[in-house]
């Protein structure tokens, strides 16, 4: 079945270190969404990236979107300390509708 | 707004009773996720709704677990019996259709 796959499973960084997260499908995705969870939390909603080789910036947050639609990642510079959490890509199921398959996820561990 | 509502945040019971998760989502959103989120196995789709009617209840694990949507703005999940494995953090999600979905607090089941 169609699988999310996302390394590394955990981080570690020195605050101000940058920090990259890969997403990969085992399909073509029509779109990839990115979540945060913080610690104890739950997921919110980041972003969600559609076309082919798409890039997308929040303030030092870039997402990109493969060219064959088949992989995401998703880079912080600079980390500060409220970044840490987990995050998750998440695909849309094959064949469903609206639900989504959602990858392991990166635990972001930041040490000051 | 006040978001996702759901209800109990916390639940512990003995096993071979009957839990019962509430979830209220957004008003206006024609769908609804139910999620379970456990350290091995991540965030895992168990059912979701479109319209107050299931669309895909593949993620189920097993027929002591139920959905119903009786109405646009009340959703539950329903565990009989429950078994220690059980033991998770379940969510609810809703959202407009196939981009963001909006997460509840989650409900922390403890199955003794």
């Amino acid at each position: 079945g169609q699988q999310v796959m996302q390394i590394p499973q955990y981080q570690h960084v020195q605050e101000g270190e940058d920090f990259t997260t890969y997403c990969n499908s085992s399909t073509t995705l029509s779109n990839i969404q990115w979540y945060k969870q913080r610690p104890g939390g739950h997921p919110v909603f980041l972003i969600q990236l559609v076309k082919s080789g798409e890039v997308k910036k929040q303030k030092r947050l870039t997402f990109q979107f493969g060219e064959a639609k088949k992989n995401s990642s998703l880079h912080i510079t600079a980390t500060q300390t409220t970044d840490v959490g987990t995050y998750f890509c998440a695909g849309p199921i094959a064949g469903g509708a609206d639900g989504l398959t959602f990858g392991k996820g990166t635990h972001l561990i930041i040490q000051p | 707004d006040a978001g996702v509502i759901q209800s109990p945040r916390h639940e512990v019971t003995e096993m071979g009773q009957e839990v019962t998760l509430r979830c209220k989502p957004i008003s206006g959103h024609n769908s609804l996720f139910w999620y379970r989120q456990t350290m091995m196995r991540g965030l895992e789709l168990l059912i979701y709704f479109n319209n107050n009617v299931p669309i895909d209840d593949s993620g189920m694990p097993e027929d002591r677990f139920s959905a119903k949507m009786p109405n646009a703005s009340f959703s539950t999940l329903k565990i009989q019996p429950s078994e220690p494995r059980d033991s998770a953090v379940y969510f609810c999600a809703s959202g407009p259709g196939r981009n963001e979905q909006f997460f509840g607090p989650g409900t922390r089941l403890t199955v003794l």
